[in-house]
């Protein structure tokens, strides 16, 4: 079946623009999250979303950023006012049993705020 | 506070050398998940293996084994007679079944070097 998709492949923004990126999870995934990976480390969590509620937004680094999956499907990361400090590789995954469970990960989101 | 530790940043082995990457982990948690992920250069993270916290039998997979002691809150990995097709960075993560657990704290690679 599909894996995780996540569009754009790559995205290149001025800085104080807005953007945003999409996730399609593995369908029937209750379990999805965002994580952000700067260049040479760990992915870092941001936001998980059991169904359509963010069950987890502690690693939201401000309020430029929100995240939503309206219909507990697809989700939709949104950055305000773009900094450079933003560029990296967003990563979504989802997983059927939750934090517990395997994550699938998609390929993720090149972010370059120039 | 829940960390994890990947104190290797590269290692560079030629093929059929055996490697083993280290994972040290900190957590409050009584239960919790270890994890291995592969992000091979094009991207794309791959799991490999979780283990939960009750669980200290060592596990083989193939040319990959995992070592499980919670005594010094390791859980390393090894690849045994290295391929070319294993180079990649690995991630070693874990995950707190309290109300913490929503996530993966993923710990900052080991990137491995298999030369032909």
């Amino acid at each position: 079946g599909a894996g995780v998709s996540q569009t754009p492949s790559n995205k290149v923004t001025e800085k104080g623009k807005y953007v945003e990126l999409r996730c399609d999870p593995i369908s029937g995934h209750t379990a999805l999250y965002w994580y952000r990976q700067s260049l040479g480390q760990g992915p870092e969590f941001l936001i998980y979303f059991q169904g359509t509620g963010a069950a987890d937004d502690s690693g939201l680094p401000n309020d430029r950023f929100f995240a939503v999956r309206p219909e507990g499907s697809v989700s939709t990361l949104k950055i305000q006012r773009t900094e450079r400090g933003d560029s990296a590789v967003y990563l979504c995954a989802s997983s059927l049993y939750g934090p517990i469970g395997e994550q699938f990960f998609g390929p993720g989101t090149r972010l370059t705020v120039l | 506070a829940q960390k994890v530790t990947q104190a290797q940043t590269e290692i560079s082995v030629v093929e059929k050398e055996d490697v083993t990457l280290d994972c040290v982990y900190e957590t409050r948690d009584t239960t919790y998940y270890l994890f291995w992920y592969k992000q091979p250069p094009s991207g794309e993270l791959v799991f490999l293996i979780r283990r939960n916290s009750f669980d200290e039998q060592n596990e083989i997979s193939g040319r990959y084994s995992w070592n499980f002691q919670k005594s010094t809150s390791s859980f390393n990995f090894t690849i045994t007679a290295s391929q070319v097709v294993d180079s990649a960075v690995y991630f070693c993560a874990l995950s707190e079944a309290g109300a913490a657990g929503n996530k993966l704290t993923f710990g900052g690679g080991t990137r491995v070097l298999v030369k032909p």
